[in-house]
């Protein structure tokens, strides 16, 4: 049995340059959710997926990112002209069945931006 | 006000003490409350879930939901050095529209041996 998987574990870059990290969730899990979390605080939520189809958008979530998720398994997550401010970890979680309670986080994706 | 407070600690704790952490919240739309455990620089492991008020046990866990007080704890029975790490509380509303999970800053703890 694996778990939800990220990619990358970390990422460092200059400010204004683009990033995107993959998410691999737990086989079968028709949810997937984009959380992001800065130091001291808890994760936040960005958006979510059911099957291949974004549900819903944080107003976190600017116009810089974008979220796919093409065949309802992996989904991907992308900034834009990163800024300082993007600093944080981005953490991908998933679910299945009828409600979203137990959402099983992966390790997530520590991004620096310089 | 935010919608979930929790306070950040840290919190430390000789080996075999029972631990005490909670959260208040405001929004009684809430109906599931979760707990996660984070470690440093991992992401959120879930521990434990319950559904509206009541008790749940597992091990040495035990989850408490007040929502008359729109109060939970999490309790650690004989804590273990192990379990020093960040725990967060989570919630989230009931229906096909909830999706959202809402958290706690997460408060640190320390078990010292």
């Amino acid at each position: 049995d694996t778990g939800v998987s990220q990619d990358p574990r970390h990422k460092i870059t200059k400010r204004g340059q683009n990033v995107t990290f993959r998410c691999d969730p737990i086989s079968e899990h028709n949810r997937l959710y984009w959380y992001r979390q800065t130091l001291g605080q808890g994760p936040e939520f960005l958006t979510y997926f059911q099957n291949e189809a974004q549900l819903e958008k944080s107003r976190l979530l600017s116009d810089r990112f974008s979220a796919e998720r093409p065949k309802g398994s992996f989904s991907t997550l992308e900034i834009q002209r990163t800024e300082q401010g993007d600093s944080a970890m981005y953490l991908c979680a998933s679910s299945v069945g009828p409600t979203a309670e137990t959402q099983y986080f992966g390790p997530g994706t520590r991004l620096l931006v310089l | 006000q935010k919608e979930v407070e929790q306070d950040p600690g840290p919190l430390s704790v000789p080996e075999g003490a029972i631990v005490s952490l909670n959260c208040t919240y405001s929004n009684s739309a809430f109906q599931y409350f979760m707990w996660y455990r984070q470690y440093s620089r991992k992401g959120p492991e879930l521990l434990m879930y319950t559904y509206s008020s009541g008790n749940k046990e597992d091990g040495r866990f035990t989850a408490q939901v007040d929502k008359s007080s729109k109060y939970i704890s999490l309790f650690i029975r004989d804590s273990q050095p192990s379990d020093s790490a960040t725990y967060l509380c989570a919630m989230i509303g009931s229906g096909a529209g909830s999706y959202q999970l809402t958290f706690g800053k997460g408060t640190k703890l320390s078990v010292i041996p």
